[in-house]
């Protein structure tokens, strides 16, 4: 089936830690989204990309990196310098003209200790 | 900068009754709007879009919204609540400049048996 597959979906991390979400689409679609969801906050874009090898930061990519070095695949890093990194993480993607809608991926929950 | 706002944090309607969660926006040019659901712990579900044409746009599980430039509202009916309907629901605009998705804070349905 085709989807969008984000691992893994429970995270726990020490503090000072690195850790990277997974992100993987089989949807052929060239555009691809991070965004961070807290309670009462909505959805923040934390990356996008619209093409391979290349990616722009959204509104909250400090402490943030990403890739795109194919196309079905867009990796978030959360580095040590995120101050509050505990979060529910949503990757989506976009096909087709520029106003079709997001796809999205099940979610991958991160936490600190 | 676009914008959309989410006046209501929650909404409560009796099983049965029709229901409306609120949605208002600020673009500069033609807005792309959309409506998404999220149950607990899962990705966004794409519900319907507005793109240009007719302004009641009708979407899935039986939901539609209406567009209204003069008052910029996007606003999520259904003309008859289930019990089922109640989660977490989303309006989005897509930055026309920037192919940005910026996201509401969400309004929570909860419907009564």
């Amino acid at each position: 089936d085709g989807g969008i597959t984000q691992s893994p979906k429970y995270l726990f991390r020490k503090e000072g830690q690195n850790v990277t979400l997974s992100c993987e689409q089989n949807l052929n679609h060239d555009a691809m989204y991070w965004y961070r969801q807290d309670p009462g906050q909505g959805l923040r874009l934390i990356y996008y990309s619209q093409i391979v090898n290349d990616f722009q930061k959204g509104d909250i990519a400090e402490g943030y990196s990403v890739s795109r070095e194919k196309k079905e695949s867009f990796p978030l890093t959360v580095t040590s310098a995120q101050k509050n990194p505990t979060a529910f993480y949503l990757c989506a993607s976009r096909g087709g003209s520029g106003t079709g809608e997001l796809f999205f991926g099940e979610g991958s929950r991160l936490t600190v200790l | 900068a676009q914008s959309v706002a989410q006046p209501e944090d929650q909404v409560n309607v009796a099983e049965g009754n029709p229901l409306t969660v609120k949605c208002t926006y600020s673009v500069s040019g033609n807005p792309y709007l959309f409506w998404y659901v999220q149950y607990p712990n899962r990705g966004l579900q794409f519900l319907l879009k507005y793109i240009t044409g007719d302004n009641l746009v009708k979407g899935s599980y039986g939901f539609e919204a209406e567009f209204n430039k003069s008052q910029t509202s996007f606003h999520l009916k259904k003309p008859s609540a289930l019990v089922s309907d109640s989660a977490l629901y989303f309006c989005a605009v897509r930055d026309g400049g920037t192919y940005k998705y910026i996201f509401g804070t969400g309004t929570r349905l909860k419907v009564l048996a």
